[in-house]
């Protein structure tokens, strides 16, 4: 069954440091989104992105952020300097192949801490 | 932007108490509804799709209904256990390829 893989799965980095996560949507898929969860709190949505361009973003996604789907396959989440507050689980998905499955694919996750 | 609603952001229930929560989004030009469960530290799973009004769809203790007229769904579950401690995402499809849009979801607690 396809999936959506994020890597890497755990990443530690120094506050002020930039990041990039990665993530593999499905091939045939339309649109991505980012999402990341504080550990013991709610969900925030961060951005959505479809044909090369933002959607839709939320106040959470400020100038430190950025995505970007370089060569087609890869959607990237750089966050250009890091703050404690960033740490969190991000989680990447996509959805809307033009069949009859609407539902949204999630990756697994990478856990960020910024130190 | 079309809007999906859940009510209530956070909630607390009793183990082996019974709950529900509602997801509400706007009834034009509708094509389906998801609902998903996402446990902290772990990928969202889908619970259910549903596309037609009065669609009802049960699994194990979970179940939701469909009211696409006016524009809502609910997600019951009964007899809460500690493992359905969870964020409960509601996510609309306008058309079928589409991008989803989600609720901000339902946290869920259960108390031992």
């Amino acid at each position: 069954e396809p999936e959506v893989t994020q890597t890497p799965s755990h990443q530690v980095t120094q506050m002020g440091q930039e990041v990039i996560l990665r993530c593999v949507p499905i091939s045939n898929h339309l649109y991505f989104y980012w999402y990341r969860q504080i550990l013991g709190q709610k969900v925030e949505f961060l951005v959505s992105f479809y044909n090369n361009e933002i959607s839709e973003k939320s106040e959470i996604f400020d100038d430190q952020f950025s995505v970007e789907r370089p060569d087609g396959s890869n959607f990237t989440l750089k966050i250009r300097s890091t703050k404690l507050e960033d740490s969190a689980m991000y989680f990447c998905a996509s959805s809307g192949d033009s069949s009859m499955n609407t539902e949204a694919f999630f990756g697994q996750g990478t856990r960020l801490t910024v130190v | 932007i079309l809007n999906v609603e859940q009510s209530p952001q956070s909630l607390h229930v009793q183990e082996g108490d019974s709950t529900n929560f509602t997801c509400s989004f706007p009834s034009s030009n509708f094509y389906a509804l998801h609902w998903y469960r996402w446990e902290t530290a772990k990928s969202p799973e889908a619970l259910f799709v549903m596309t037609l009004n009065g669609d009802e769809k049960k699994k194990g203790q979970i179940s939701a209904t469909l009211n696409t007229k006016e524009g809502y769904s609910y997600l019951y579950i009964k007899g809460s256990q500690p493992e359905d401690s969870a964020t409960y995402l509601c996510a609309r499809v306008g058309n079928r390829d589409d991008k989803i849009i989600f609720g901000k979801g339902t946290r869920l607690h259960i108390l031992p």
